[in-house]
């Protein structure tokens, strides 16, 4: 079946500007994480959504970072007013249940200007 | 308490060699430490994971040494092949309330044909 999907694949943008990046989960996976993957960096925690659960934000780096997830589907990850140190890879992945195998998408590279 | 360290940052091995790779974790909390390569381009996959009650599990040509008393675990790859040149990482998971993952920083591996 199809897996994770993100998009856009890349994204460039200018210092200053709002970016929307999208994860589609596979269907019937009730959990989704994002992470941030700096150059030569392991990946960094972002926000966690379990469910109907309040999700977990404790990994976002600043209040220029915000995540929704609609229907318990579909997550969109924004960046407001976005700078330089935001570049990097976006990773989303989705559990079956809380806890296992997490199967990641193939990411969102972002550049900022 | 949350960090997990991973060594070395870069490895080159010759074809039929072993790559060995290390982690070392501080909170004894941790649950789950699975392993995952990543390949350019494409998001990270679950190579395989291992449970703190079990000091060895092996799958085809790879191998994770568990130690408990030491915070210690390792990923060991026999009979290393070129087309095993990829960025592993190594994670532990956290049980209680998110299941969050934390992850290691990386080793990039090239195996020399």
């Amino acid at each position: 079946g199809a897996g994770v999907s993100q998009s856009p694949s890349n994204k460039v943008t200018e210092k200053g500007k709002d970016v929307e990046l999208r994860c589609d989960p596979i269907s019937g996976h009730t959990a989704l994480y994002w992470y941030r993957q700096s150059l030569g960096q392991g990946l960094e925690f972002l926000i966690y959504f379990q469910g109907n659960s309040a999700p977990d934000k404790s990994g976002l780096p600043s209040d220029r970072f915000s995540a929704e997830r609609t229907g318990g589907s579909v997550s969109t990850l924004t960046i407001q007013r976005t700078q330089q140190e935001d570049s990097a890879v976006y990773l989303c992945a989705s559990s079956p249940t809380k806890g296992n195998e997490q199967f990641f998408g193939p990411g969102t590279r972002l550049t900022v200007l | 308490q949350q960090q997990v360290k991973q060594s070395p940052q870069s490895l080159i091995v010759q074809k039929g060699g072993i790559s060995i790779i290390n982690c070392a974790y501080e909170n004894t909390a941790f649950d789950y430490f699975p392993w995952y390569q990543q390949f350019p381009g494409k998001g990270p996959a679950l190579l395989i994971a291992i449970r703190p009650d079990v000091s060895e599990k092996k799958e085809g040509r790879f191998t994770i040494s568990f130690n408990k008393s030491a915070k210690q675990f390792s990923l060991h790859i026999m009979d290393s092949q070129p087309g095993d040149s990829a960025t592993y990482f190594c994670a532990a998971r956290r049980p209680s309330g998110t299941y969050k993952y934390i992850f290691g920083t990386g080793t990039r591996l090239k195996v020399l044909a």
